[in-house]
């Protein structure tokens, strides 16, 4: 079966500074979502990636898709305590099935 | 605005008393799903509804039903709850074939919890 790991774990970095989190799946992905969750709350949709290379960025976050399409990262620049939370990556593994990875917990000291 | 409303959002139980859970949904997607999100771990499908046929995963215990009566409402009963359940429940929906800008649509979730 098809396991998302994610690393770091943990992160916790001070204001203003730049992170990357990393997602990397056991097979092929064809469909790769980033996700940020809340402590305690549902997730709230941040990217989607479908194709080998693709980029994408909302305001402060960029998120992409390597060409093997095994491997995704997740780029915070400036990081602001706003950006704290769980982020989780998930990915499309058959009809209506989707898997997620354990997350990385961000913390960002102000 | 278009939503999935959870509820409870907590939601306590004694050990092996039944207890159910709600999800609601006001975006008309044919898909629904069920997630159990134990502590610092990934979210884990439970089963999904595509309309009325239920699709149940093949580790869900069977402690675990659902039920849809109509397309906004989905419930995830727990027959039975051990200390092993408590967990975050999400609820999430989903429009097969729509072009929406994301998979699935979550909602706040309902935290459990068995004294």
């Amino acid at each position: 079966s098809q396991e998302l790991e994610q690393s770091p774990q943990s992160l916790i970095v001070q204001e203003g500074k730049n992170l990357t989190i990393n997602c990397t799946s056991s097979k092929t992905l064809y469909g790769l979502y980033w996700y940020k969750q809340k402590y305690g709350e549902g997730l709230i949709f941040l990217m989607m990636l479908q194709k080998g290379g693709e980029e994408k960025s909302h305001e402060k976050i960029t998120a992409k898709l390597d060409e093997k399409k095994q491997q995704s990262s997740l780029h915070i620049t400036a990081s602001q305590p706003s950006h704290a939370g769980i982020y989780l990556c998930g990915a499309d593994v058959g009809t209506y099935k989707y898997i997620f990875g354990t997350g990385t917990r961000l913390k960002v000291l102000a | 605005d278009a939503m999935v409303i959870q509820n409870p959002r907590y939601q306590v139980t004694q050990f092996g008393k039944p207890v159910t859970l709600s999800c609601s949904q006001t975006l008309n997607h044919n898909v629904m799903y069920w997630y159990q999100q134990k502590s610092s771990q990934a979210p884990k499908l439970l089963f999904h509804y595509y309309d009325k046929d239920f699709n149940n995963e093949a580790d869900t215990p069977d402690n675990f039903q659902s039920r849809r009566p109509n397309t906004s409402f989905c419930f995830l009963d727990i027959r039975s709850p051990g200390l092993g359940d408590a967990a975050m429940y999400l609820c999430a929906t989903s429009s097969p074939g729509s072009i929406e800008d994301q998979p699935q649509h979550f909602g706040d979730g309902t935290r459990l919890s068995i004294l």
